[in-house]
């Protein structure tokens, strides 16, 4: 079945590691998003990429890093200058285009703890 | 920011309908109102969206008032399972990414 797929589901790294969220889609959608949740919040925008091999910084990119070398494929790295890094991160795709973005798919998310 | 306010909270009894309310007042012309929601750790999934005619899916009505300055999501029939967090969110029609707020959580009582 077509869908995104996120992994880990859950992660433990220590304070100054940088650490690598995958996400993967095998909808063909041409954009790809990273957002973040902290709890009782919504759901915050780090980076959007509208096409392979182009990407744009969204609210709060500050400590985190994409790239889009597939179009299948967006990995978020969460640097050792995020200076909060424990939250829940949820990738999405959409089709692209004018329509397309306001239609995400998203995945199941990654739970990143930092002890 | 968003650009929406919407209820922190809402209580349904089963089986009657749950309508969530949405205020967009400085909405556009070419701004459309997206729905989603979000079950608990999971993520959000897409409902309904619409510009200024009323919708309706397999899933919700979305009734829109005819100054567009607000709109109601409609669960016809609720049931334990539609107990999750619903966001309202307005966009325009081209590549903006989705702003979401804090949403509406609805809890669904037997």
């Amino acid at each position: 079945d077509g869908g995104i797929t996120q992994s880990p589901k859950y992660l433990f790294r220590k304070e100054g590691q940088n650490v690598t969220l995958s996400c993967e889609q095998n909808l063909n959608h041409d954009a790809m998003y990273w957002y973040r949740q902290d709890p009782g919040q919504g759901l915050r925008l780090i980076y959007y990429s509208q096409i392979v091999n182009d990407f744009q910084k969204g609210d709060i990119a500050e400590g985190y890093s994409v790239s889009r070398e597939k179009k299948e494929s967006f990995p978020l790295t969460v640097t050792s200058a995020q200076k909060n890094p424990t939250a829940f991160y949820l990738c999405a795709s959409s089709i692209g285009g004018n329509r397309g973005a306001g239609e995400l798919f998203f995945g199941e998310g990654s739970r990143l703890t930092v002890l | 920011d968003a650009k929406t306010t919407q209820p922190t909270s809402m209580d349904c009894a089963e089986g009657r309908a749950a309508n969530l309310p949405c205020n967009h007042s400085t909405i556009s012309g070419n701004e459309y109102v997206y729905w989603y929601r979000q079950i608990h750790s999971q993520g959000p999934q897409y409902i309904i969206h619409g510009l200024k005619n009323n919708e309706t899916n397999e899933m919700a009505s979305l009734i829109i008032t005819e100054d567009r300055k607000s709109s109601t999501l409609i669960l016809p029939h609720a049931t334990l399972r539609d107990t999750a967090v619903y966001y309202c969110i307005v966009r325009n029609s081209g590549n903006t990414p989705l702003v979401f707020g804090k949403g509406t959580r609805l809890s669904v009582i037997a």
